[in-house]
């Protein structure tokens, strides 16, 4: 049972135009939610969070939009930029355990 | 610089033998740690949460006598895949949290099994 679904594999964006990675979920006990970037055999780096108490948080590019009704989260990195390129986990949490619940990932590629 | 580090980066082992995992929280001290597991473009599996002091809870599906987990220390937990065979290989992460807005994760360390 995945709680946690990223339905996109893979989006390619054009340099200096928006990404927009989504991320829905099934379990209504998640309380936190968490971006991260990721190389092949590398560990996660931390992007941006949000809490369930709010439906935006921002910082610097990149934007996280929470939607609990729908229990959807999206991302979004704006401009985009050939950096950018990586793949993109989103994680879920509940409860203060820093037990963490991953989506499949996104490959975002960013052409210059 | 890294708060979380795991050692090794990289390990080949034979198949049947162990191989240990260590992970160290620099700078901090780490009542939890967790473990994932990566496989080839696929997500990161939750393995195990890991105790300070107590013993690790296990994911439904790990096998704990396979997966051996300590966390002698507020700053190292290890994990040992025993008797490891070719279907153990795969990239290994940990992460440790400073507080529930915090986490931070090691490099991971990739486990081939020959």
């Amino acid at each position: 049972d995945q709680q946690v679904k990223q339905n996109s594999p893979s989006l390619s964006v054009q340099e200096g135009r928006i990404s927009i990675l989504n991320c829905d979920y099934t379990n209504s006990m998640f309380d936190y939610f968490l971006w991260y970037k990721k190389y092949p055999a590398e560990g996660p780096t931390f992007l941006i969070s949000i809490s369930s108490i709010k439906d935006k948080n921002e910082d610097g590019r990149f934007t996280v939009f929470l939607n609990k009704s729908a229990k959807h989260l999206s991302l979004h990195i704006v401009p985009s930029q050939p950096g950018d390129s990586a793949v993109y986990f989103c994680a879920a949490s509940s409860g203060n355990t820093g037990k963490l619940i991953f989506g499949q990932g996104t490959t975002l590629q960013v052409k210059p | 610089g890294a708060v979380v580090s795991q050692h090794p980066s990289w390990v080949i082992c034979k198949s049947g033998t162990s191989v240990k995992i260590e992970c160290r929280s620099l700078d901090f001290q780490a009542t939890t740690m967790f473990w994932y597991r990566q496989f080839p473009k696929q997500s990161l599996m939750l393995m195990a949460t890991s105790n300070e002091g107590s013993k690790a809870t296990y994911e439904q599906g790990v096998e704990k006598d396979k997966f051996l987990i300590n966390h002698a220390s507020l700053t190292l937990s290890t994990l040992t895949v025993t008797s490891a065979h070719p279907e153990d290989s795969s990239f290994y992460i940990c992460s440790a949290s400073l507080h529930r807005n915090t986490i931070y994760f090691g490099e991971g360390s990739w486990l081939t099994v020959v």
